[in-house]
């Protein structure tokens, strides 16, 4: 079945704590993101990845980090989380050369305390 | 100014009644624009695309209005599974497959 998983899917913990949440697609995509869905503001992204590799910012990157070692997975890294990163994290995956569909993963609350 | 916007709703409709939503946005240069239905804080699935010649699936049909810079979704013959909330996504540029703008939501409850 083609599809995108995070894990996990609920996580608290507290400040200051590093924590990383995975995202891996089997659909061979070379498009993934990573988007914080927060209530009134809608989802805004904060990294995404073209290709192996190839990553750049997005709106809201501040306190994250990425990586792209491989085609199928890109990790979220929170290396200090505080409060404010408190929401509801969604990855993302897509095709470059075709339809603009972006296929989500299940979502990731996260709560810092 | 958001990039895009949304009236966030809620919508109450009764079964069978068209319901229609707008979203505006900001960037003239947009060129690809979709709705996305989200289920009570499940992932966005996409629903549709909007062309410039606008477009209908089923009940569903979209419509693109450039000059005003506003798509819209009309939902005819509403159903109580198609409670969700709807977001409008555009994306700038064609070619460059990284940014997407989403608007915040527009929620939709169908009632018996």
């Amino acid at each position: 079945e083609a599809q995108v998983t995070q894990n996990p899917r609920y996580l608290i913990t507290v400040t200051g704590k590093k924590l990383t949440v995975t995202c891996s697609q089997n659909m061979n995509h070379e498009y993934m993101s990573w988007y914080r869905q927060d209530p009134g503001l809608g989802l805004r992204q904060i990294y995404y990845s073209m290709n192996v590799e190839v990553t750049d910012k997005g709106d809201v990157p501040e306190g994250y980090k990425v990586s792209r070692k491989e085609k199928r997975n890109f990790p979220l890294i929170l290396e200090s989380p505080s409060p404010n990163q408190t929401s509801l994290y969604f990855c993302a995956s897509g095709w470059t050369g075709g339809p603009d569909t972006q296929y989500f993963g299940p979502g990731t609350r996260l709560t810092v305390l | 100014r958001k990039e895009v916007e949304q009236d966030p709703g809620p919508f109450n409709v009764p079964e069978g009644a068209t319901v229609a939503f707008n979203c505006t946005y900001s960037n003239s240069a947009s060129q690809s624009f979709f709705w996305y239905r989200q289920d009570c804080r499940k992932e966005p699935k996409l629903l549709m695309s909007v062309y410039s010649s606008g477009n209908e699936d089923g009940r569903f049909t979209a419509q693109l209005n450039r000059a005003s810079q506003y798509i819209s979704l009309l939902i005819r013959d509403s159903k109580l599974s198609d409670s969700a909330t709807y977001l409008c996504v555009v994306k700038p540029l064609i070619y460059n497959f990284n940014k997407f703008y989403f608007g915040s939501g527009t929620k939709l409850n169908v009632k018996p």
